[in-house]
């Protein structure tokens, strides 16, 4: 089955700067690579999502590039802020019946004012 | 508009009990998911519907069993609870196809 793999596992960011978090999975047959934000104690939350016949999108300060070639996406968040502080969980599916998601392990990134 | 409600919220069992945790949602949604998220961890998948009269196992179904009762429920239920299966559990929904699925607020259980 579907393989997913996030790094790194923390990341600590000054305010203002940027973040990336990388994924890699072993399905190329995936087609649907959405991201979560789970802030302590709560659900996970959908921040943005990017589909195999695009290779970038963006949403203000948030933004996700894939290379279907190489099997990668990742996530960049500019200008953070420290309610940007959370964990951050990529994912991926073929979007077949279900739409079952194959979860990475998750980044807790810390924005440190 | 509520989205995706779970009940209980919280839940302590002894080992060997079970019990049955309730997913809701009033979003239309063809498909639904169970997941548990142990500490620390990502989210695994327990089952899964992707329409109303099917349910297929995900990763992790040792233990557990599910019901869609309808299109709106779908439920997990623990026949015989251990240790192991303390963890929080979300529920989840989605259109069909590449749609993003919305979770609920969780039910964190504690199995002693």
């Amino acid at each position: 089955g579907e393989n997913v793999e996030q790094h790194p596992s923390t990341l600590s960011v000054q305010e203002g700067d940027s973040a990336v978090i990388k994924c890699t999975y072993s399905d190329s047959a995936s087609n649907y690579f959405p991201w979560y934000k789970q802030e302590l104690g709560k659900r996970p939350q959908l921040i943005i999502d990017i589909r195999s016949n695009v290779g970038e999108k963006k949403d203000q300060r948030i933004a996700v590039t894939l290379n279907k070639t190489a099997k990668h996406f990742s996530l960049h968040i500019t200008e953070t802020q420290p309610e940007d502080s959370a964990v951050y969980f990529c994912a991926a599916s073929k979007g077949a019946a279900g739409n079952k998601l194959t979860f990475g392990g998750g980044t807790r990134v810390l924005v440190k004012p | 508009n509520a989205g995706v409600t779970q009940t209980p919220k919280f839940q302590v069992l002894k080992t060997g009990q079970s019990m049955t945790l309730q997913c809701a949602q009033d979003m239309n949604h063809n498909s639904m998911y169970w997941y548990r998220q142990d500490p620390g961890m990502g989210l695994r998948l327990i089952y899964y519907s992707a329409s109303e009269g099917t349910t297929d196992k995900g990763e992790v179904p040792n233990g557990y069993n599910v019901s869609r009762l309808n299109k709106r429920e779908f439920s997990l239920r623990l026949e015989s609870a251990a240790p192991s299966q303390t963890s929080v559990y979300f529920c989840a929904s989605s259109d069909v196809g590449n749609q993003p699925q919305h979770f609920g607020d969780g039910t964190r259980l504690s199995i002693l």
